[in-house]
């Protein structure tokens, strides 16, 4: 089955901790992307990469680190410096073909800050 | 800079009828694309239907129909029969089309479909 996959599902991390979050596609797709979703909101973007071993900034990525070292990971490391991490987390990956760019997402992982 | 307007935070309808969830965008690009997406309480984000600015017929996709004003800079999703199962949160997003390109969400509606 082809999919993306993130994990964990839920993760605690103690204050001053650095954790990092899973995603992985089997889809072949060249881009990934990383969202934030707070309740009652949408998805707001942290990093995007268009192509291994290069990433940009999304509207929020402070606080934020990723590396795309393999097309079909993207990792995302939630600093000590992100000071309010307890959300839930999306990775996305796309494809451009003659129909466009769709993007697919993987099931979250909602980070709770104890 | 891009924007996405979803004004109905909770909507609320009975089996079998149909739903409007309306969506409003803003942007100074010539060329985009529309999609809905909907987040059952799981949490994962499930592709519904795409619009992209030139396409002149309305998106369709099964019970899911993309009403698309350009003029009025709408794209409002029609689900037709509704079922139990559509209960879920709703995000309207657009992006540009030129090759790869961010999308920039909406806030949200939340659809409860009842018996």
């Amino acid at each position: 089955d082809g999919g993306i996959t993130q994990s964990p599902k839920y993760l605690f991390r103690k204050e001053g901790q650095n954790v990092t979050l899973s995603c992985e596609q089997n889809l072949n797709h060249d881009a990934m992307y990383w969202y934030r979703q707070d309740p009652g909101q949408g998805l707001r973007l942290i990093y995007y990469s268009q192509i291994v071993n290069d990433f940009q900034k999304g509207d929020i990525a402070e606080g934020y680190s990723v590396s795309r070292e393999k097309k079909e990971s993207f990792p995302l490391t939630v600093t000590s410096a992100q000071k309010n991490p307890t959300a839930f987390y999306l990775c996305a990956s796309s494809q451009v073909t003659h129909l466009g760019e769709t993007q697919y997402f993987g099931p979250g992982t909602r980070l709770l800050v104890l | 800079a891009q924007k996405i307007t979803q004004t109905q935070p909770g909507m609320f309808v009975q089996e079998k009828e149909a739903v409007t969830l309306d969506c409003t965008y803003d942007t100074s690009d010539q060329s985009y694309g529309l999609f809905w997406y909907k987040q059952p309480s799981s949490g994962e984000m499930i592709f519904l239907i795409y619009q992209g600015s030139y396409d002149e017929q309305n998106a369709t996709e099964g019970r899911y129909s993309l009403n698309f004003q350009k003029a009025r800079k709408s794209a409002n999703l029609v689900i037709s029969a509704s079922q139990l199962g559509d209960s879920a949160m709703y995000f309207c997003a657009m992006r540009g089309v030129s090759g790869y390109s961010t999308l920039t969400f909406g806030k949200g509606t939340m659809l409860l479909v009842s018996p």
